[in-house]
């Protein structure tokens, strides 16, 4: 069965520091892979995605992740965390049926919550 | 903005009433997505539509059901009403099923 992981329910990195926010997924058909970051009150925003071209992927607000199929990884990174980047992050995969859309789905990871410390 | 819109805003109701949430998906998408977000279960795929049809379900109530019209704006019932279902109610939509989903602002829904 498909699933997606996130390694840590909540992280916590000082202002400046490197952010790694870990996801793996296990499907039997290569995926799409979506990072999406949800602030308080708010919906999920797409951050980035993965369709199967380069496997580095960059995103809105210096964010990018890495499509690692060898280790079916898809982690999350930014270089220099920022306070207003505290949120929620959510991991997703797309995962295809082999013979109709009306297998398709997506399915979400349980999330990470990000503080990010002054 | 992300084009997807939901009413309300805000839902305060008591037990054992029912009510309907509304979503608008972005000018083009076919799929509707509904979900639950509490603080204990995180966020939960309740059903999906695609182009008035139902594709998938999640984790679904019977008290609650959808329906996705002609126009593609979708409902969510939600009935006979328990303490447990107050949540964040999202609606999201894609152009297929294989792209990626944009989130409405959410229904909060408040059961006394």
């Amino acid at each position: 069965a498909q699933s997606v992981t996130q390694l840590g329910s909540h992280v916590s990195v000082s202002e400046g520091a490197l952010v790694l926010l870990r996801c793996n997924y296990s499907s039997s058909v290569p995926p799409y892979l979506f990072w999406y970051v949800q602030y308080p009150n708010q919906g999920l925003q797409l951050l980035l995605k993965y369709t199967s071209a380069a496997t580095l992927v960059k995103g809105i607000n210096g964010f990018e992740a890495e499509f690692k199929k060898s280790e079916t990884s898809f982690h999350l990174t930014k270089p220099s965390a920022h306070m207003r980047d505290a949120a929620e992050y959510f991991c997703a995969v797309s995962v295809w049926g082999i013979m109709k859309t009306s297998y398709d789905k997506v399915i979400f990871g349980p999330g990470t919550s990000l503080s990010v410390i002054p | 903005d992300s084009g997807v819109t939901q009413t309300p805003k805000h839902l305060i109701t008591a037990t054992g009433q029912r009510v309907t949430l509304r979503c608008s998906p972005r000018s083009g998408d076919l799929s509707v997505y509904w979900y639950q977000q509490s603080l204990d279960q995180g966020l939960q795929f309740l059903i999906q539509y695609y182009n008035g049809e139902e594709r998938a379900k999640g984790n679904i109530l019977e008290r609650f059901s959808a329906q996705q019209f002609p126009d593609l704006h979708s409902e969510l019932n939600l009935s006979s009403l328990e303490l447990g279902d107050s949540a964040l109610y999202f609606c999201a939509s894609s152009l297929t099923t294989r792209n990626e989903q944009f989130f409405g602002p959410g229904t909060r829904l408040t059961v006394l």
